[in-house]
């Protein structure tokens, strides 16, 4: 089982501000890093699947990095608006078995 | 395309009783999961299939039963249903290997008094 921890568990953000948050994975028998964002009532969505070490993915004001060597990833929301409010969910793949943290819960005021 | 459909969505169950919960993707994808959610806990591996006729255990198997039907069909059995068991559970699907996005249904709120 791959040890995954998300930080910080929540945020709140004004609208306009951009935010960035953590998921740490055990560097060790890594594949791939997946983030997903999940609104309440609602299914997890894809965003991002990295597996290069150094990756940079980016789907419109959401980006994201990857550092294999020290086990660690970054989302970045740029100018956050209400519809980001969410809870973003980092997964480490291993081989097809994906292991999440339990979540940063992202709430944007206007 | 529906993607992956859960049935039912919701459900109550009393202690000791049984139920199946079903999962269908109709994405010809190999690879089918199932996950349970609980507080603060993010999402739990309880099996999975990686391909049609084997399963395997996931994180948090006991209590629970599958049966991967046919490709399509990935179903979860509560044998003995217990109120820890109470969650929401997600299955999902992905086309097979490492590295591929995995696809979720909407869930299923089980509820066990």
């Amino acid at each position: 089982i791959l040890n995954v921890e998300q930080s910080p568990q929540s945020l709140h953000v004004q609208e306009g501000d951009s935010t960035n948050f953590t998921c740490s994975f055990p560097s060790s028998n890594f594949y791939a890093l997946h983030w997903y964002r999940w609104e309440t009532a609602k299914s997890p969505e894809a965003l991002f699947v990295m597996t290069l070490n150094g990756d940079e993915k980016k789907k419109g004001r959401i980006s994201a990095t990857l550092n294999t060597k020290e086990g660690y990833s970054y989302l970045y929301i740029k100018g956050s608006q209400p519809e980001d409010s969410a809870t973003y969910l980092c997964a480490a793949d291993s081989w097809g078995k994906l292991q999440f943290g339990a979540g940063t819960q992202v709430v944007v005021t206007p | 395309n529906a993607g992956v459909t859960q049935t039912p969505k919701f459900q109550v169950l009393k202690t000791g009783q049984s139920m199946t919960l079903q999962c269908a993707q109709d994405m010809n994808h190999n690879s089918m999961y199932w996950y349970r959610q609980d507080p603060g806990m993010g999402l739990r591996l309880i099996y999975y299939s990686a391909s049609e006729g084997t399963t395997d255990k996931g994180e948090v198997p006991n209590g629970y039963n599958v049966s991967r039907l046919n490709k399509r069909e990935f179903s979860l059995r509560l044998e003995s249903a217990a109120p820890s068991q109470t969650s929401v559970y997600f299955c999902a699907s992905t086309l097979g290997g490492g590295s591929e996005t995995q696809y979720f249904g909407p869930g299923t709120r089980l509820l066990v008094l």
